[in-house]
């Protein structure tokens, strides 16, 4: 069966420091692979999206950016936070190919910054 | 542009039924899904509607109506565990693309 891993579930950083996120996705090949925010009480709001290694979609134009430097591994990282990076960040997978796969979750993570 | 609209908050009492709306706006539409968010928790997959009309499953049913940009979950027999937030969600673009409507807090009470 697939799952999908997300890490960290909680993280507090200072304004200004580096941020990585790493999800992985185990018994499935070349998923689409999505990065998503959240913030409190909020829809998800889409970030990047991948179909392929080193092919990464931008939706929103931020201090944020994505990599996926192996099928089934996505990253999301930022140079320096800002205090409005704070929410909840969602990795997400698809099955490659088609339009009416659903979207599988992670347990996403939690980042507040100080 | 692309949007979805959904309304933000639905009460209904234990043991109804109750409908949760989505219109949406977009060029290229695939398909309209919903998901589930409990409190805390990640979204997790309810229905899918490519094609005009009803999909049941089990308690939830979801509809379409692509040519009024429409549909809707319904929700039978309410449990108090349906408590939760609901989105509708379209593909688009290149399908890969997946856009969330902001979210239908449902709270279901005795």
């Amino acid at each position: 069966s697939q799952t999908i891993h997300q890490w960290p579930a909680t993280l507090v950083q200072p304004v200004g420091s580096p941020l990585s996120l790493e999800c992985t996705v185990e018994g499935t090949s070349n998923p689409n692979l999505y990065w998503y925010r959240q913030a409190a009480g909020r829809g998800l709001q889409l970030l990047f999206y991948s179909v392929g290694i080193g092919q990464i979609s931008s939706e929103v134009p931020q201090n944020l950016s994505a990599s996926r430097p192996q099928d089934r591994q996505f990253i999301l990282s930022s140079k320096k936070l800002l205090l409005s990076d704070s929410g909840f960040y969602l990795c997400a997978w698809s099955v490659f190919g088609t339009a009416n796969q659903p979207q599988h979750f992670g347990d996403g993570t939690r980042l507040s910054i100080l | 542009g692309q949007s979805l609209e959904q309304p933000s908050e639905v009460t209904a009492v234990e043991g109804a039924i109750v409908q949760i709306n989505c219109t949406y706006q977009t060029s290229g539409f695939y398909g309209l899904s919903w998901y589930q968010q409990h409190d805390g928790g990640a979204p997790t997959f309810l229905s899918y509607n490519a094609l005009d009309g009803l999909e049941e499953t089990g308690r939830f049913s979801s509809f379409l109506s692509r040519s009024d940009s429409y549909g809707y979950l319904l929700l039978q027999e309410l449990q108090m565990k349906d408590s939760a937030s609901y989105f509708c969600a379209f593909n688009s673009g290149g399908y890969q693309k997946v856009t969330f409507g902001i979210g239908t807090k449902l709270q279901v009470i005795p």
